[in-house]
């Protein structure tokens, strides 16, 4: 069946390095959430994008987050001058929902990103 | 500020019994709570959506229940099997979708 896909599933930098984490949601689904899971911080919200509205980026914790949503569909988590901290996995979600939570989120797998 | 709890953080049971796990949150005002289960290494299931106007949702073995005035919630899973061990996360829901997770319930299940 198709789920939510993430790529890559692991990945491994430098700090200071670049990364882009890849997710292609469930086909239809318009709403996208970005969650990360650390060791010490549990499961976090990052980002929400519904439609072809602004996304609430309130949950990013620092302006080298960034994410974008192409045609409605797939969505790409950036992350620059990666630090240690950056290590989690991050965790994309999607939904049927039109803003009002009524709908369960349904999760990839995630990237299990690995900073150096 | 919302703060979701789950009581306990690891719970182990012979196969066959009945599973409680347990999940509290401190602002009453949420849109809908949601369970999951987690296997190691990969994403989140989700196992029920309950809306804040229900009292309780049942998925085959599975039933919770919400009580939003007390501010928690409840997983039943029925007659446990070791398919069952998994980390169970629960989560409170915005009006918007975004989740707001516990720290989650890990749970074995021993033949």
């Amino acid at each position: 069946g198709a789920g939510v896909s993430q790529s890559p599933s692991n990945k491994v930098t430098e700090k200071g390095k670049d990364v882009e984490l890849r997710c292609d949601p469930i086909s239809g689904h318009t709403a996208l959430y970005w969650y990360r899971q650390s060791l010490g911080q549990g499961l976090e919200f990052l980002i929400y994008f519904q439609g072809n509205s602004a996304p609430d980026k309130s949950g990013l914790p620092s302006d080298r987050f960034s994410a974008e949503r192409t045609g409605g569909s797939v969505s790409t988590l950036t992350i620059q001058r990666t630090q240690q901290e950056d290590s989690a996995v991050y965790l994309c979600a999607s939904s049927t929902g039109t803003g009002t939570g009524n709908q369960p989120q349904h999760f990839g797998d995630g990237t299990r990103l690995s900073i150096l | 500020k919302q703060e979701v709890t789950q009581i306990p953080a690891a719970l182990s049971v012979p196969e066959g019994e009945n599973l409680v796990l347990n999940c509290s949150f401190t602002d009453s005002a949420i849109y809908n709570l949601q369970w999951f289960r987690q296997d190691p290494g990969k994403g989140l299931t989700s196992l029920l959506l309950i809306q804040s106007s229900q009292r309780e949702q049942t998925s085959g073995r599975l039933n919770a229940s919400l009580d939003k005035s007390s501010g928690r919630s409840t997983l039943y899973i029925a007659a446990s099997q070791p398919g069952d061990s998994a980390t169970y996360l629960c989560a409170v829901v915005d009006s918007w979708g975004k989740l707001q997770f516990g720290a989650g319930t890990q749970v074995v299940v021993t033949p």
